[in-house]
Formats: C-alpha cells, structure tokens, sequence
C-alpha cells in the first residue's frame, strides 16, 4: 500500500481565517513532507519532517505552520493567507530523507479570497 | 544551482504510438531519477524510476533510460493509449539530500 491521504479535498478561506490541512500515511515512512503547487507548474518543497522533527524549512512564510503530532500525521495551519497561496497542496512521504522515493498524497487545493 | 531541463512542455501522439520525453540535469552527483505521472486535479504518482547504477529499467509499457556521461535521462511510453494523457515530470535527486529537483513538466495528449 503506497497511499497517503490528505483532507480536505478542497478549502475556501477569507484572509483572516484560520485553517488546517492534514495529511496520514500508514506506510512506516519517517519523512514527511509538504509541498505547494501552482498551475502548470511543478512541485515545489516547503517543509520536511524526519523522525517527526522538522529538518528542513524551505524559508516558507509565517503564516504556514508545519507541525508532526506522530509517524504518521502532517498537519499543516493556515493563517492570515493571502490570494496569491491559492494553489493545490500536496503532503508526501518517503521511508526516510534519503534518496528514497516520495508517494504523494491527492492534493488540497486550497482558494484564499 | 542545480536545474533539471524538461523538452518538450507538450507532446501530441496518435494512439498506438510512442511518447519520448527527455531531461537534462546538472549536478552530476544526481543519483535517483524518477517519473511523476499527475492526472487534472490529483497528486503526482510515480511511474517509474532509476538509479545511477543503472542505464534503464522497463516496466510494461514504459522504460527510461539513463546517460550519466551526458546527464541525459528520459522516458519512453509505447503503444500509447488516451489514459496515458496526462503531466508528465522528471526529477533528479543528489545523494545526501533530500530534495528533488523537478523538470518544468510535458503535457501529453494521446489522441485516440
């Protein structure tokens, strides 16, 4: 089983909302990561937990807050947002931060107003 | 800094026929390179991968092949079909890291 699951599928927030988005994975995998999407665009890395620490912070905003509870959970906590991080989200795993192969989750595509 | 270059950004093919996508990248101490298929609105799945040990690695319909001396590395679909439609990306990773380096993606458009 490669899935990783991620809820919700789809997220409206106003610029002062507060929300999360969360990500399991029940593949033992000890690295984590986040990544946002643009259109027509490819992936590109923000955060990655290994051993639920967060290892590696891509200089992403303040208003983006990673946080590990366990293997298995990512949540990611949105606040004070602006239009332009509309784009879709996507949480991936992988065995461990070696050169190992990252399983992506569906995404949450996420619209800022 | 480490780029991957992606050709081409679109790809038409008749059903039946074959798709070639090729990437260039260039930190030659790029050691894992896989293939991301990503559908209209899903994540990216993997389709394939290779190893720097390896110069290609076939799985049904799909094979890349791999060009260390000329950091070259590609994807090869035969006998296309319309579900084959979809963004294809290419990413190189270097030992010791954590980060993939993505192409800038190939839309392909299998036309039945």
């Amino acid at each position: 089983d490669t899935e990783v699951t991620q809820t919700p599928k789809h997220l409206v927030m106003g610029m002062t909302n507060k929300k999360s988005l969360k990500c399991e994975q029940h593949m033992g995998h000890r690295a984590m990561y986040w990544y946002k999407q643009k259109a027509k665009k490819p992936p590109e890395l923000m955060f990655v937990y290994s051993y639920e620490k967060l290892s590696i912070n891509e200089s992403v905003p303040s208003r983006f807050s990673p946080e590990c509870p366990n293997s298995s959970l990512l949540n990611l906590h949105l606040h004070a947002l602006q239009p332009e991080d509309s784009a879709l989200y996507l949480c991936a795993s992988s065995q461990s931060q070696g050169p190992e192969t990252q399983y992506f989750g569906p995404g949450t595509r996420l619209l800022v107003l | 800094g480490e780029n991957v270059e992606q050709h081409p950004s679109t790809l038409s093919v008749q059903e039946g026929d074959s798709a070639v996508i090729k990437c260039t990248y260039s930190d030659s101490a790029s050691n894992y390179f896989p293939w991301y298929k990503q559908e209209l609105g899903k994540g990216p799945q993997l389709i394939i991968d290779i190893r720097s040990n390896v110069g290609e690695k076939k799985d049904q319909r799909i094979a890349v092949t791999l060009n260390k001396t000329a950091k070259h590395f590609s994807l090869h679909i035969t006998e296309t079909q319309p579900e084959d439609s979809a963004v294809y990306f290419c990413a190189a990773r270097t030992s010791g890291t954590y980060k993939y380096i993505f192409g800038t993606g190939t839309r392909l458009k299998v036309l039945a």
